[in-house]
């Protein structure tokens, strides 16, 4: 099992590009999350989806979009890129949440937007 | 603001010695998790605690809930230097399932 892999790594943006972060889960989870991580300021919920083809947003949605299309996949679109988007951004998948299911990490995209 | 505090920001401690960590709230939650993030990866569970006054041990790490489910703590005995990483409190409010996650206390262990 790969678990979370999440690609690119590392991207540096101009202001104004749009990107793809590409997030994939191999452990059947139907939940995933993205959530990006600034200093200082713990992880912040950006969308999840319960399942194909079901999104929502979470608390900071704002210039971000997703799709669920497969169980599998769960690719986060910047449009527009602003310097208040330079973040590290997570992947996280886990079963249907009982309060007491663990999330599973991804290694993280380090984005700046210059 | 955040919904769950945590403190302190910052520790850095001697290879031996004990430290706590704190992580505090007004809200009531149904179930806290403490998670470990080393540099340049993702946070990995450490443990998940579901009953007010609930105490958790592995290994050198102790985890308790208060009694309110407003409050956790993570104590840590005889630090070692592998125990250097950001210490992530996250909590489910009873009226959900998402995880609301504390800002993070960076620990550091001097050999």
């Amino acid at each position: 099992n790969a678990g979370v892999t999440q690609t690119p790594k590392f991207r540096i943006l101009k202001i104004g590009q749009s990107m793809t972060l590409q997030c994939a889960q191999d452990m059947n989870h139907n939940y995933m999350y993205w959530y990006r991580q600034d200093p200082g300021m713990g992880l912040k919920l950006i969308y999840y989806s319960v399942g194909a083809g079901i999104t929502d947003k979470g608390e900071v949605p704002n210039g971000y979009n997703v799709s669920r299309s497969t169980t599998e996949d769960f690719p986060l679109r910047l449009e527009l890129a602003a310097p208040s988007q330079t973040s590290v951004y997570f992947c996280a998948s886990s079963r249907p949440p009982t309060g007491v299911d663990e999330q599973y990490f991804g290694p993280g995209t380090r984005l700046t937007v210059t | 603001t955040q919904l769950l505090e945590q403190s302190p920001q910052f520790l850095s401690i001697q290879e031996g010695e004990n430290l706590t960590v704190y992580c505090n709230s007004s809200s009531v939650f149904s179930s806290l998790q403490w998670y470990r993030q080393e540099p340049g990866e993702g946070p990995v569970l450490l443990v998940t605690v579901v009953t007010g006054g609930e105490v958790k041990k592995l290994k050198r790490l102790t985890f308790q809930f208060g009694d309110a489910r407003k409050d956790s703590s993570l104590h840590i005995t005889a630090a070692q230097p592998g125990d250097t990483g950001l210490y992530l409190c996250a909590g489910v409010l009873s009226n959900d399932y998402k995880l609301s996650f504390g800002a993070g206390t960076t620990v550091t262990v001097r050999a």
